[in-house]
């Protein structure tokens, strides 16, 4: 069964300043997509970022950026230039790449991000 | 378009009574998947339907839950004879035919409180 690690249930950064949140996962698959998903108090699941393992470049979105590392299966969020905005869970996920059934996500526990003005 | 939507947004059963949960996808996609978030929990799989199909369900719990999506109307999400245990956050998903590799879109959830 795939696992995925969410080691860090709170961190706290300055506004303006880089945070990066950490994920691991553990699969035998060798397709899969890989994705984080923002939580505001609003309970709305949002989505920040996507990669897809067969990708070697890791993907972009504005001041998200993750740390793709297949071989360790490591996958980190960086948020550059924190805004008061970010506040919120953070939700790393996971999901085989398979064209029948077990179409689920496979979510971490998630890491609380407190942004210190 | 007005995206997932989900509804109510907070449900109040006490110990014994049925929990119907609505969700009515976006525009356009005809899948849908179900969710349980528990306090200080990521979200857990619950069942993933089509149009009158029932597509994968290894999430469910065997008994008390049941989920439908009909021809017409939303995906329903039953739970009979709730107990305090059930208490969570339910969310709701829907993605397109043919774009089921992309992150879904959510629902703001339900949250069922069980008294």
């Amino acid at each position: 069964a795939q696992t995925v690690t969410q080691s860090q249930p709170e961190m706290s950064v300055q506004e303006a300043e880089t945070v990066t949140l950490s994920c691991t996962y553990d699969t035998s698959e060798s397709d899969y997509y890989l994705f984080w998903y923002k939580q505001p108090p609003s309970r709305q699941m949002i989505l920040v970022i996507r990669q897809e393992a067969y990708k070697q470049q890791n993907a972009t979105e504005n001041r998200f950026s993750v740390n793709f590392q297949k071989a360790a299966k490591s996958f980190s969020l960086k948020i550059s230039d924190s805004q008061l905005g970010d506040a919120a869970m953070y939700f790393c996920a996971y999901r085989v790449l398979s064209g029948g059934g077990a179409d689920g996500l496979t979510f971490g526990k998630g890491t609380h991000l407190i942004i210190q003005p | 378009n007005a995206g997932v939507m989900q509804n109510p947004r907070h449900l109040v059963r006490r110990r014994g009574q049925e929990a119907r949960l609505r969700c009515s996808p976006m525009k356009g996609h005809s899948h849908v998947y179900w969710y349980r978030q528990l306090p200080e929990e990521g979200l857990k799989f619950m069942v993933y339907l089509q149009k009158e199909n029932i597509i994968d369900e290894s999430g469910m719990p065997k008994e008390r839950f049941s989920a439908e999506f009909p021809k017409e109307g939303p995906s329903i999400l039953r739970i009979q004879q709730v107990v305090r245990g059930d208490s969570a956050a339910y969310f709701c998903a829907s993605s397109q035919q043919g774009a089921v590799n992309y992150g879904y879109t959510f629902g703001s959830g339900t949250r069922l409180t069980v008294v």
